[in-house]
């Protein structure tokens, strides 16, 4: 069964410190993708990242990056430098492949608080 | 602009009374979905549409109902709310990936957050 799981519920760092959020995921399929969201206070989710399994190449977009492992399943996100406005409630979420694709499971989320 | 509404945004209503939030989408997408967010829980697919009239379950579908009589709306339907139905709801859309490639973005409404009394 499709699961993802993200062990940290809460992470609280101060500004300008770089910070790893954990995202693993299980799948019976081969085809599959990954994605992050940001849900700041406001509550709206902002899509972050999408990447398909057979993408494994790490990916950066300014302060963030993103390491796909499927040796180990994971799926992590790492915010260098953060700031106080990266502070909101980050979810990994799991698609599969064709049939599944508008279908997201989502981990429980992990809350970042970044302190000034 | 490229977007997925929701309305109503809030909504307090009482158990019993039958209520509907409605879902639309100007992009065009043939995927739609509803999901509910309660804290400790994250999100949980409530139900999902992959193209007018063919809508299925996710994982929490009890109390709730959809229809899709067309590609730009997925109202979802509450038809006797009840306490435990309190939540923040989410729609979404999404194209296609057999059509649309490699860009197959989940776009999300602002979310409807729903107090049963």
């Amino acid at each position: 069964a499709q699961k993802v799981t993200q062990a940290q519920t809460e992470i609280s760092v101060v500004e300008k410190e770089d910070v790893t959020l954990d995202c693993v995921y299980e799948t019976r399929d081969t085809t599959y993708y990954l994605f992050w969201y940001k849900q700041p206070p406001s509550g709206e989710l902002v899509f972050l990242i999408r990447r398909n399994s057979f993408d494994e190449q790490n990916e950066i977009s300014g302060r963030y990056s993103w390491n796909f492992q499927k040796s180990t399943s994971s799926f992590n996100f790492t915010i260098t430098a953060s700031q106080v406005v990266d502070s909101a409630v980050y979810f990994c979420a799991l698609s599969e492949g064709w049939r599944s694709q508008g279908n997201l499971i989502f981990g429980k989320g992990t809350k970042l608080s970044v302190k000034p | 602009e490229a977007q997925v509404t929701q309305n109503p945004r809030y909504l307090i209503t009482v158990t019993g009374k039958k209520l509907t939030v409605t879902c639309s989408q100007n992009m065009n997408h043939e995927y739609m979905s509803w999901y509910r967010q309660d804290p400790g829980l994250g999100l949980r697919q409530i139900y999902y549409s992959m193209n007018v009239e063919v809508t299925d379950k996710g994982d929490v579908p009890e109390g709730y109902k959809v229809s899709r009589k067309e590609k730009r709306n997925f109202p979802l339907i509450l038809e006797s709310p009840s306490p435990n139905q309190t939540s923040l709801y989410f729609c979404a859309s999404s194209p296609n990936l057999r059509t649309s490639g490699s860009d197959n973005e989940q776009f999300f409404g602002p979310g409807t957050r729903l107090t049963v009394l």
